[in-house]
């Protein structure tokens, strides 16, 4: 059973501009998850999706990052534009039901800020 | 509020238990889990407990659950070098949406 995929697994981008990540779950999995995970501290919970619609998303910048899952599959996160603080790995994960949550990740997204 | 802490760092000899404790905020949370990181991996999950649960066991990991105290632990049995990683503690709290709430990660160190 293919894993999650992520991509790309490094990006190196200038402060203000825009980037864009991409994950694809592992197949038959509803719910989608990304995570931001800074150096030395544990992931925290960006945006989940159920199929193609938002479960939370409380914990996103909504003035800079923007998240999609137009078919319920694939889904990409979005900064625009990013900032110093977004320096971080961020982490995809699907998972298939929410009650006895296991949750799969990808290797994930390594972003610099510069 | 949700909350959960560890410890930072841990460092044991290849043959010796670990013990990794973590305390969490959140009474209401159903499942407690651990995960593990490797430098540059994403989490991989190592096992989990229901919270009526005190204790579960998993060839070499061993689960202790402490629920009036917010406690948990994971016991990694004759330690072996490739046990070196980041844990991770996880609630999944009051949310009833499976978001993980988790700790900011034990570094586990294993001298040979």
């Amino acid at each position: 059973e293919a894993g999650v995929a992520q991509s790309p697994r490094y990006k190196i981008i200038e402060k203000r501009q825009s980037v864009a990540f991409w994950c694809n779950p592992i197949s038959g999995h509803a719910t989608l998850y990304w995570y931001q995970q800074i150096l030395g501290q544990g992931p925290k919970l960006l945006i989940q999706f159920q199929n193609n619609g938002v479960v939370d998303d409380s914990q996103l910048p909504k003035d800079r990052f923007s998240a999609e899952r137009l078919k319920g599959v694939d889904s990409t996160l979005k900064i625009q534009p990013a900032k110093l603080e977004d320096s971080a790995v961020y982490l995809c994960a699907s998972s298939l039901e929410r009650a006895k949550n296991i949750q799969y990740f990808g290797a994930g997204t390594r972003l610099s800020v510069l | 509020g949700e909350d959960v802490e560890q410890s930072l760092f841990l460092s044991v000899r290849e043959g010796d238990s670990s013990v990794i404790n973590c305390t969490y905020t959140d009474s209401s949370s159903t499942y407690l889990y651990w995960y593990k990181q490797e430098p540059g991996a994403g989490l991989q999950l190592l096992t989990y407990i229901f919270s009526n649960m005190d204790m579960k066991q998993d060839q070499r990991l061993t689960v202790l659950l402490n629920k009036k105290d917010k406690h948990l632990s994971l016991r990694i049995a004759d330690t072996q070098t490739g046990d070196s990683a980041i844990y991770f503690c996880a609630e999944d709290g009051s949310s009833n949406t499976g978001k993980l709430i988790f700790g900011q990660g034990t570094t586990l160190q294993v001298k040979p």
